[in-house]
């Protein structure tokens, strides 16, 4: 599987902006996800990257950078409800067969 | 919308005993998983299914086995249950269709006493 990398926890205040970085192992790179998982509830998919460049989707968007096996998930206007686990997530050497995730980051958004 | 459907949020065993842990899903999916989630761990994968009665073997399968005796339904049996696999357990299914997608279910809290 791939070898992901993202920080433990971040904070910040409502309104502003963070970013939320992962570093993963480049060989048999077959694109990255990111998942958002309040507490006690079950992740659920914000976003795919599989070519270079930023994809925006209303206030989230996420980088994908291959040759430097980079991805970061930036949040806007941040809200109270943002607060959660981020976990990014790659598909194993075979392709689609499987996700290798994250530890995942808590964020707290604080007022 | 894809649900997919834990058939149990809280279960509490002893050590030793059997447990079985369902998971179904509604849309038609090819590929059902199962992983456990831990804290300071994040979700490893236990055992996934690409097709009715297949099955393959993720990162921790050590401890547990599964079934997939059709294709909406993928069970997860913990044949004699430790404490260390108290855990949360999330079942999760995907399309070949799609780009990679993991649906989710609610998850099975399960503490080994």
């Amino acid at each position: 599987g791939q070898n992901i990398d993202q920080p433990t926890e971040m904070t910040a205040t409502e309104g502003a902006i963070v970013q939320i970085n992962c570093t993963y192992q480049t060989s048999g790179f077959n694109g990255l996800f990111w998942y958002q998982q309040h507490a006690g509830e079950a992740p659920t998919f914000l976003s795919y990257n599989v070519l270079d460049g930023l994809e925006e989707k209303g206030r989230f968007s996420s980088f994908l950078s291959r040759s430097k096996g980079y991805s970061y998930l930036l949040l806007k206007e941040l809200q109270m409800k943002d607060s959660a686990s981020y976990l990014c997530a790659s598909p194993g050497r075979s392709g689609y067969s499987t996700l290798t995730f994250g530890k995942g980051t808590m964020l707290l958004v604080s007022p | 919308d894809v649900k997919v459907t834990q058939s149990s949020r809280y279960l509490v065993k002893r050590t030793g005993e059997k447990v079985f842990l369902e998971c179904v899903q509604d849309m038609d999916h090819e590929n059902m998983f199962w992983y456990r989630q831990d804290p300071g761990l994040g979700l490893r994968l236990i055992y996934f299914s690409y097709d009715v009665k297949m099955k393959e073997k993720g990162d921790i399968p050590e401890g547990y086995s599964v079934s997939r005796e059709k294709k909406e339904r993928f069970s997860l049996i913990l044949e004699s249950a430790s404490t260390n696999q108290t855990s949360m357990y999330l079942c999760a299914s995907r399309s070949d269709r799609n780009t990679g997608e993991l649906f989710f279910g609610e998850g099975s809290r399960l503490t080994v006493l």
